[in-house]
């Protein structure tokens, strides 16, 4: 099982919509998890951080389930704007942290 | 303030020559990080500073990858003898310190093409 995995997409979606995706990881003591979002050609950018409680920014609710491993990022009403890869990101402490990124799910949000 | 910067923007090469890429980190960021992103993959870790020390060099594919950083400042990123597997963007990030919720700041990256 690869340490990080997100379904690669793209994920086509209708302005407006809701939209969600999931990321699992394979080390049950990660600890640290975040979602990067990445434009076309561009550098990544933190989109949030995600704490065990799950939190929400505006539109982005981010939430992580330890028990099965996974952290999702949910959007709401949809913009146009969102249309970008998603990465998740998990943090391993100790001796050496490993900090893992996925290789990301696209979306699309359609007109 | 100033991000992330990497120079130079974009580098084409010939097969077997040396390269080296330059990472600027945001001043006061004692973590440096080096990613490598081929078309349409995600990001692949190289290597990681902190500090002047580079306690993971896991991620370098091959001896022909160095990478140093000095005066907890500028790093380069050295590819001996390219080939043309290594054409990809390589991204630099830097973040306060390594550790948990440290958000890590990356640059625009170098665009590398390998002829």
């Amino acid at each position: 099982r690869k340490e990080v995995e997100q379904d690669p997409g793209p994920f086509n979606v209708p302005e407006g919509a809701t939209v969600a995706f999931n990321c699992t990881y394979s080390n049950s003591a990660s600890q640290s998890f975040f979602w990067y979002r990445q434009d076309c050609r561009k550098e990544p950018k933190l989109l949030m951080s995600v704490y065990s409680s799950g939190n929400e920014d505006g539109r982005f609710t981010a939430q992580l389930n330890r028990a099965s491993q996974y952290i999702s990022l949910l959007i709401r009403d949809s913009k146009l704007s969102d249309s970008a890869t998603y990465l998740c990101v998990v943090l391993t402490a100790g001796r050496d942290d490993k900090i893992i990124f996925g290789k990301g799910t696209r979306l699309h949000i359609l007109p | 303030g100033a991000g992330v910067s990497q120079s130079p923007s974009n580098k084409v090469t010939e097969k077997g020559k040396d390269v080296e890429l330059r990472c600027d980190p945001i001043s006061g960021h004692t973590a440096l990080y080096w990613y490598r992103q081929r078309l349409g993959q995600g990001l692949e870790f190289l290597i990681y500073f902190q500090g002047n020390s580079a306690p993971d060099k896991s991620g370098l594919p091959s001896d022909r990858f160095s990478a140093e950083r000095t005066g907890e400042s500028v790093s380069t990123l050295t590819i001996q003898r390219t080939q043309q597997e290594d054409s990809a963007v390589y991204l630099c990030a830097s973040s306060l310190t390594r550790g948990t919720y440290n958000e890590q700041f990356f640059g625009p990256g170098t665009r590398l093409t390998v002829l």
